[in-house]
């Protein structure tokens, strides 16, 4: 079973417009974190927000916030005031148990489009 | 600050060739370092991770090895290319303190084998 799941190969938004990019996964541990990658063309991959499991409240950087239902097992991107240079892949990952050496499973990705 | 470098940014290797990338961090000291592989148009795949010098762990049995000589650097390698090992190769790092997990990526390695 995939451990990360990313539903929409693609979504469009308008410029300024807010979008939620889709993340279910699948673990067993109590201990975990939730991470969300934005890959453009150039392809480095930029981190953009963590939650872990055992935090209280979701997440939040500028116009980016974290829908963590831990019950649901959802941790969904929420990108407000769309904007044109936010049209890039995004990808979700996780980390089971103890940080020590934190290796990262990552979804297939949903690629972002906004449009003028 | 931190800052990691990937070279060479692209590479075209025919079939049989060798391979070595490599991975170097600054701004930082024993970090955990990491190799991913990126086919065209999927997610991204766990090589090799590193936690200290020569310490080397492998995800994926296939024909690349990694190796770790210093502190900041990393080097993945192929004695002998094959067509599947073309890919977007990441080098990442974190912190070696546990509280500061998230993973940095470097810009990437463009492998085209022919």
């Amino acid at each position: 079973a995939q451990k990360i799941t990313q539903t929409q190969p693609g979504m469009f938004v308008q410029e300024k417009e807010a979008v939620t990019l889709d993340c279910t996964y699948d673990t067993s541990d109590p201990s975990y974190g939730l991470f969300w990658y934005k890959q453009p063309s150039s392809g480095e991959m930029i981190f953009l927000i963590y939650q872990g499991s055992y935090d209280q409240q979701n997440a939040t950087e500028g116009r980016y916030s974290l829908n963590f239902q831990k019950a649901r097992k959802s941790a969904n991107l929420v990108i407000s005031a769309s904007q044109l240079g936010d049209s890039a892949m995004y990808f979700c990952a996780m980390r089971e148990g103890g940080s020590g050496y934190s290796t990262l499973t990552f979804g297939k990705g949903t690629m972002l489009l906004v449009s003028p | 600050s931190q800052t990691i470098h990937q070279w060479p940014a692209t590479l075209v290797q025919p079939v049989g060739s060798p391979l070595s990338l490599e991975c170097t961090v600054e701004g930082t000291s024993n970090p955990n370092l990491y190799w991913y592989r990126q086919a065209a148009g999927r997610g991204l795949q766990l090589l090799f991770y590193s936690v200290g010098i020569g310490q080397i762990s492998s995800e994926v049995p296939q024909n690349l090895s990694a190796s770790r000589p210093q502190d900041r650097q990393f080097i993945l390698s192929s004695k002998k290319l094959l067509l599947s090992d073309s890919g977007f190769y990441l080098c990442a790092w974190r912190h070696g303190i546990t509280t500061k997990e998230t993973q940095y990526f470097g810009p990437g390695t463009r492998l085209l084998v022919l």
